[in-house]
């Protein structure tokens, strides 16, 4: 069974700064994970798709590397910005279950 | 291109009441999935359909239940509502089931639902 543990699980940041989220799960015979953002209240917006076969995927300011054999993910988040607060997910499949999901990290940018 | 849709948006329930909520998938979409989402537990896995079909279950009880239609929309019911069921309900779309091969799920902006 598929667990996924999301470290910091609260990062408060100032505006400008790099930043890195962690993943972390438990069952690597995965196709590949996806990374989401929640506003408050809100459905999931999907970030960054990375395939089994890649190591890296990269959309504007945000990057995401996978690393299999270790269990671990993690996005990286460029000269950071007050919109980009939001709680972050990561979100690899396990078996037949389409994504299991982290707690999530929740991130403030201050202006 | 459209996303997901969901609705309602909003619901109040009572207990021992049921539910049904909607969720229309991308064009184009064949597999649809739902979560449920609760402060404490988080998201959960639901129940996945493609093609009409069940593919996969997660570990709720049977008052939950769901089905998919031709053109792809999808229901779940909640029967018997309990004050426990008050979650955030999200729907998420993708080409491909599961069983085939996992490709990028889309969700909607979810379903509120609480239960007095």
């Amino acid at each position: 069974k598929q667990e996924v543990t999301q470290i910091p699980a609260a990062l408060s940041v100032p505006e400008g700064e790099n930043l890195v989220l962690n993943c972390s799960f438990t069952d690597s015979a995965i196709y590949n994970l996806q990374w989401f953002r929640q506003d408050p209240g809100k459905g999931l917006t999907s970030l960054l798709l990375i395939q089994s076969s890649q190591r890296e995927q990269t959309s504007g300011r945000l990057n995401a590397s996978l690393d299999k054999s270790s269990g671990r993910s993690t996005l990286y988040i460029a000269a950071s910005q007050p919109g980009d607060s939001a709680t972050y997910l990561c979100a690899p499949p396990s078996g037949n279950t389409p994504l299991v999901f982290g707690k999530g990290t929740r991130l403030s940018v201050i202006a | 291109k459209a996303g997901v849709t969901q609705t309602p948006r909003y619901l109040i329930k009572t207990r021992g009441q049921q539910v049904t909520l909607s969720c229309s998938p991308i064009s184009g979409h064949r597999s649809v999935s739902w979560y449920q989402q609760t402060p404490g537990q988080g998201l959960q896995f639901l129940f996945e359909y493609f093609s009409e079909t069940q593919r996969n279950k997660g570990n709720f009880p049977g008052r939950f239940s769901g089905r998919q239609f031709s053109n792809s929309r999808s229901e779940m019911n909640v029967s018997t509502l309990e004050l426990g069921d008050s979650a955030l309900y999200l729907c998420a779309s993708s080409f491909l089931s599961v069983a085939d091969s996992y490709n990028e799920q889309f969700f909607g902006p979810g379903t509120r639902l609480t239960v007095l």
